[in-house]
């Protein structure tokens, strides 16, 4: 069974700072999306990494993939309040349509 | 765009009853998804379905069937509604392997 694990679960940022989240996965995977979802509102898609060291950025976030070590991270880079919202990361598997998804890292930006 | 629209935003139901979910796409995606989401959970996938008329249980099938009789459409049916399953359902659909799910705006369903 593919597992799914975000890291932190909550995340308090200061205004200009740098954060990282982790998703860590349990099954050999070389694709996993990233999504961003605000309160009240549905899923809205990121970053779609298809391959080991696959690397995205738009604005401040940027999305890695090491396939190797079944770890993405999602870096964002002088937060501002614009970017509170929960991020999801999510596995599929080869031949499967399933998306497996972590638990949500919820962002919080203060001033 | 792609557009993806669930029936309903809200919805109050008592226990017992037969609740029907709707879930339209308009880009002729082949797999469409129902998920629900509650709280420190993430999303938990309760069935998909790859074509017309084809379904498979996801990771938390029990008390939910579902039908796909066109291939834009994708329904969520709780046969006897249960207030465990108070929650936020979530459609998606994609066009396969490799791409990522386009998501409705979800359906909170409340039942009483």
């Amino acid at each position: 069974e593919l597992k799914v694990e975000q890291n932190p679960l909550f995340l308090s940022m200061q205004e200009g700072k740098n954060y990282t989240i982790y998703c860590n996965y349990s099954t050999t995977s070389d694709r996993l999306y990233w999504y961003r979802q605000d309160p009240g509102k549905s899923l809205e898609s990121l970053f779609v990494l298809l391959s080991n060291g696959a690397v995205k950025q738009e604005g401040r976030l940027m999305a890695s993939l090491d396939t190797k070590a079944r770890l993405s991270t999602l870096h964002i880079t002088a937060a501002v309040h614009d970017l509170s919202a929960t991020y999801f990361c999510a596995v599929d598997l080869l031949n499967d349509y399933k998306l497996s998804f972590g638990a949500g890292t919820t962002v919080t930006v203060r001033a | 765009d792609v557009k993806v629209t669930q029936s309903s935003r809200y919805l109050v139901k008592r226990t017992g009853e037969k609740v029907f979910l709707e879930c339209v796409q308009d880009m002729d995606h082949e797999n469409m998804f129902w998920y629900r989401q509650d709280p420190g959970l993430g999303l938990r996938l309760i069935y998909f379905s790859y074509d017309v008329k084809m379904k498979e249980k996801g990771d938390i099938p029990e008390g939910y069937s579902v039908s796909r009789e066109k291939k834009e459409r994708f329904s969520l049916i709780l046969e006897s509604a249960s207030t465990n399953q108070t929650s936020m359902y979530l459609c998606a659909s994609s066009t396969g392997s490799y791409t990522e799910a386009f998501f409705g705006q979800g359906t909170r369903l409340t039942v009483v």
